[in-house]
């Protein structure tokens, strides 16, 4: 249990363009996601937290026009990268808890979005 | 000082060695603690959790915690090749109860 599935696993797209990347929770309902972005050599870093229904909630730093979340559903979950440069290139990881909401419940990840911006 | 801080290795261990990981954590109210282990170029993978204090053993894994000292650990018996990977310490912060805050990694070789 407890799967979630992200896709696309890798793109590549010129900068300026816009990038869509999906994750879903497979075999439950997340009301919660978290995207993460980790650079080469470096820790996970939190972006967002995804919320079902309502706004993400943005970590210091990170630009909510940039990184647009939307959180239409209970399995489903999408950043999007607007306007992409060379420098949002980077690891993106989705993650939810396993079908409970419980603050201490462990993080599932999906398999994540290599992103590269030429 | 960092929320989450581990010793970012590499920690070389020869194979079937105990291998011994380490990471201290800022915020006292802290309640959950997991370790994953990160593949290169792979996402995380969950491999422990651990939420009171003392030891949880899960095969050939151990996590210690101590909330006292703040500090949580991860033993791994007879060490494998396949054992080699970066090792994520991560922990659910009293102050955002919703979040998991992760630490640096510790890179960790198996030596055969």
């Amino acid at each position: 249990g407890a799967v979630v599935s992200q896709h696309p696993s890798r793109v590549i797209c010129k900068s300026g363009t816009s990038v869509k990347i999906e994750c879903r929770s497979l075999d439950f309902q997340a009301t919660t996601m978290f995207w993460y972005r980790q650079f080469p050599k470096q820790s996970l870093m939190l972006m967002a937290t995804s919320n079902e229904g309502s706004k993400a909630t943005y970590e210091q730093g990170v630009e909510k026009d940039k990184f647009l979340i939307n959180h239409a559903s209970l399995t489903l979950s999408t950043l999007t990268v607007t306007s992409a440069h060379p420098e949002d290139s980077s690891f993106y990881i989705c993650s939810a808890r396993g079908g409970r909401e419980d603050y201490n419940s462990p993080l599932h990840f999906g398999n994540g979005t290599r992103l590269t911006v030429t | 000082q960092k929320e989450v801080e581990q010793n970012s290795g590499p920690l070389s261990v020869p194979e079937g060695a105990i291998a011994s990981l380490n990471c201290t954590y800022s915020d006292r109210g802290s309640q959950s603690f997991f370790w994953y282990r990160q593949y290169s170029g792979k996402s995380p993978e969950l491999i422990m959790f651990i939420y009171s204090n003392g030891d949880k053993e899960d095969g050939r894994f151990t996590a210690q915690l101590n909330k006292a000292s703040q500090y949580v650990s991860l033993l791994i018996r007879d060490s494998q090749p396949s054992d080699s990977a970066t090792y994520l310490c991560a922990v659910t912060t009293y102050s955002s109860a919703s979040k998991i805050i992760f630490g640096s990694g510790t890179r960790l070789s198996i030596r055969p």
